[in-house]
C-alpha cells in the first residue's frame, strides 16, 4: 500500500523559505510515470494545488505561487520536496503531498494517494 | 484560472436520506471533474473522477453526474460515516482547482 509522509519545520519566520519533504513508501517514485504533488489547505483559501513533479523531474506549478515555488524529486531516497520562498502569514496552512491517480499529464492534478498533512505556521 | 463554486455551503440531512451536492465551473472543464470527501483530521479521499466514475473501493451509493460547467454528487442513502466535507475539483489541462466545499451534517 502506497503511503506518503510529509516532514519539515513546523514553524517558519516571515520572509524565509519553507522547505518540506515527502517520503514515499510502499512503492518507488521511479515505478510508473506518476505525478507527485503538493496541495495546501488553509481556512481562508481552502484547498490549493501548489504544484507537481514527474519522476523525470518535469515540474508544473499553479499560477498563484509559481514565482515562489520549487518542487523537485530526489529518487535516491524515494522523496520529493517543496520549497516556498519569501513566506508570509498567508502561507500558514496544512501542507499535503500526494500522488496522481494516473500517469497521463492531463490527470497530473487528480490525486489518489495523500499524506496525512503537515501544519506549517509562519510566525516571527 | 478556473473557479469552482459549490452549493450549498452546508447541507443538513437525516441518515438514510438522499443528499445532492452541486458544483459549478467558471468555464467548461468537459468531464475533468473529481469529488473528494474529507473528515476531520484526515486528508481528502478521492470518491469520483471523470465526473461519474467511482474510485476504487467507493460504495455505489455515491454517484456523480454532469459535464461542461454543471456537476452533481449524489449520496443515495446517507450513512453515519458519510457526514463530512465534500470538495469538487477540476483537473482540466492538468491544472487543478478546488471548490470551497460543502459540509454534510446530521439533521
Amino acid at each position: 500500500q502506497l503511503q506518503l509522509q510529509e516532514s519539515g519545520p513546523g514553524l517558519v519566520k516571515p520572509s524565509e523559505t519553507l522547505s518540506l519533504t515527502c517520503t514515499v513508501s510502499g512503492a518507488s517514485i521511479n515505478s510508473g510515470f506518476y505525478f507527485w504533488g503538493w496541495i495546501r489547505q488553509s481556512p481562508g483559501k481552502g484547498l490549493e494545488w501548489i504544484g507537481s513533479v514527474s519522476n523525470s523531474g518535469s515540474t508544473y506549478y499553479g499560477p498563484s505561487l509559481k514565482s515562489r515555488v520549487s518542487i523537485s524529486v530526489g529518487t535516491s531516497k524515494n522523496q520529493f520536496s517543496l520549497k516556498l520562498t519569501s513566506v508570509t502569514a498567508a502561507d500558514t496552512a496544512l501542507y499535503y503531498c500526494a500522488r496522481s491517480a494516473d500517469t497521463a499529464i492531463l490527470l497530473a492534478t487528480l490525486f489518489e494517494y495523500w499524506g496525512q498533512g503537515f501544519l506549517v505556521t509562519v510566525t516571527s | 484560472e478556473i473557479v469552482m463554486t459549490q452549493s450549498p455551503a452546508t447541507l443538513s440531512v437525516s441518515p438514510g436520506e438522499r443528499a445532492t451536492l452541486s458544483c459549478r465551473a467558471s468555464q467548461s472543464v468537459s468531464s475533468s471533474l473529481a469529488w473528494y470527501q474529507q473528515k476531520p483530521g484526515q486528508a481528502p479521499r478521492l470518491l469520483i473522477y471523470g465526473a461519474s466514475t467511482r474510485a476504487t473501493g467507493i460504495p455505489a451509493r455515491f454517484s456523480g453526474s454532469g459535464s461542461g460547467t454543471e456537476f452533481t454528487l449524489t449520496i443515495s442513502s446517507l450513512q453515519s460515516e458519510d457526514f463530512a466535507v465534500y470538495y469538487c475539483q477540476q483537473y482540466n489541462n492538468w491544472r487543478g482547482t478546488f471548490g470551497q466545499g460543502t459540509k454534510v451534517e446530521i439533521k
